[in-house]
């Protein structure tokens, strides 16, 4: 079965900081890998995707991620994070006709 | 396009209650799921649907029944409600019947369910 890991369960930066969230998953073959944030009381959005083609992966609000298949990886960077990116992220994989999503990291941004 | 809305937003049921929670979507995907949110746990797939009249299991089935009568619709069953089913339901839809990984997935506002 697919797994999906979070390493950071809570991240505390300051506005302007830059902002990496690690992710790695552990299926082998074909994977789609996805970003979704879920600001408060809101519902999830879809930061960024990635499915094959360019390892670097630019989504909205300023976001990218970076794929690493050697490492299993697929971190999430901003270079300067505002207090509007509050907000908890979700790292999702996706298979056949699943998402498996990992635990999450809670982003707070400090002004 | 009112996207996937979902209703009730809150639910309190005591143990061994049952409820319907309701999922409708007017963009005309074919893939719809059904989550659960719970903390430290991210989400998990209880159920979904390629297209009406075809449903399967997700990760968390245990307590849940679904139904695809239509394309609009997929509401999420509660037969007999106990404590380990508070959480918070998410419903999903997507275009293709094959669903993830090849769409995205458009999510719904989310329904919190207590238990008591």
């Amino acid at each position: 079965a697919q797994s999906v890991s979070q390493h950071n369960h809570h991240v505390i930066l300051s506005e302007a900081a830059s902002l990496e969230l690690g992710c790695n998953y552990s299926y082998g073959g074909t994977v789609n890998l996805f970003w979704y944030v879920q600001y408060p009381g809101q519902h999830l959005q879809l930061l960024l995707k990635y499915f094959s083609g360019d390892p670097l992966v630019k989504g909205i609000k300023g976001f990218e991620a970076e794929f690493i298949k050697s490492k299993f990886s697929f971190n999430l960077r901003k270079p300067s994070v505002q207090w509007s990116d509050t907000a908890e992220y979700f790292c999702a994989s996706g298979s056949a006709r699943q998402l498996t999503f990992g635990s999450g990291t809670q982003l707070t941004v400090l002004p | 396009n009112a996207g996937v809305t979902q209703t009730p937003k809150f639910q309190v049921l005591k143990t061994g209650q049952s409820m319907t929670l309701q999922c409708a979507q007017d963009m005309n995907h074919e893939y719809m799921s059904w989550y659960r949110q719970d903390p430290g746990m991210g989400l998990r797939l209880i159920h979904y649907s390629v297209g009406a009249g075809i449903t399967d299991q997700g990760e968390v089935p245990n307590g849940y029944n679904v139904s695809r009568s239509t394309t609009e619709d997929f509401p999420l069953r509660l037969l007999s409600a106990a404590p380990s089913q508070t959480s918070v339901y998410f419903c999903a839809s997507s275009y293709k019947a094959g669903g993830p990984p090849n769409n995205e997935q458009f999510f719904g506002p989310g329904t919190r369910l207590t238990v008591l």
